[in-house]
């Protein structure tokens, strides 16, 4: 398998321009997360999904910011107008629920990241 | 909510010598992970503690869980170059959303 896969690698954009990041997950997992890294806030998760339904976006900054998974190998993250301040190292990451009946249990596999430039 | 703590933030080991770095939630958690990011790279998955009291062994890394499963912590025996990144503590309670700690970021000296 080749692993999550991410799309660009990196993005130089200007403040006011569209972004959007694209991220395939791996084969057979049905959990995906999309994560920012940045040395002020380190791993910060944004949204998650199961099943290509958003399940949590609590950690999603703001309007400008948006989610969508219309299929099991494909979703993205957009954000509308960027900022200087989404400068950051944006992750997708997959899993699949390992969980027993009494452990739960998954592993998450990180893509290679998208490093935003917002200038 | 969950907060995970981390220490220490940077971590300068000679060589051959032992270091360890701990990791703290604010609440109890159903589990914890650990990963590596190398620089430059993404982080990478290399345990998993579900048990209290648990401790688990990777050649030269040792995990443990702690009793109240609201700590853990890494040791890593007779340090390598290979060993420079950055570690991840992350946190769990029962559901996929993972709270992860500062990190602990690694450099040898040879």
């Amino acid at each position: 398998d080749a692993g999550v896969i991410q799309s660009p690698r990196h993005e130089v954009t200007e403040m006011g321009q569209e972004v959007t990041l694209r991220c395939k997950p791996i084969s057979g997992h049905d959990y995906l997360f999309w994560y920012r890294q940045t040395m002020m806030r380190g791993l910060e998760l944004l949204i998650y999904f199961n099943n290509n339904v958003p399940i949590d976006d609590s950690g999603m900054p703001e309007d400008r910011f948006s989610a969508k998974m219309p299929n099991a190998s494909f979703s993205t993250l957009k954000i509308q107008p960027s900022e200087p301040r989404d400068s950051a190292v944006y992750f997708c990451a997959s899993s699949s629920d390992l969980s027993t009946g009494t452990t739960f249990s998954y592993e998450q596999y990180f893509g290679p990241g998208t490093r935003l430039t917002v200038t | 909510g969950q907060q995970v703590m981390q220490i220490p933030q940077y971590q300068h080991v000679q060589e051959g010598e032992d270091f360890t770095t701990y990791c703290n939630s604010s609440t109890t958690l159903s589990n914890i992970q650990w990963y590596k990011q190398r620089p430059g790279g993404h982080p990478v998955f290399l345990i998993q503690l579900v048990k209290s009291g648990e401790v688990k062994k990777q050649k030269r890394l040792t995990f443990q869980f702690g009793e109240a499963k609201k700590n853990s912590s890494l040791h890593i025996t007779a340090t390598q170059t290979t060993d420079v990144g950055t570690y991840f503590c992350a946190g769990s309670s029962n559901d996929y959303k993972l709270s992860f700690g500062a990190g602990t970021t690694v450099t040898v000296r040879a």
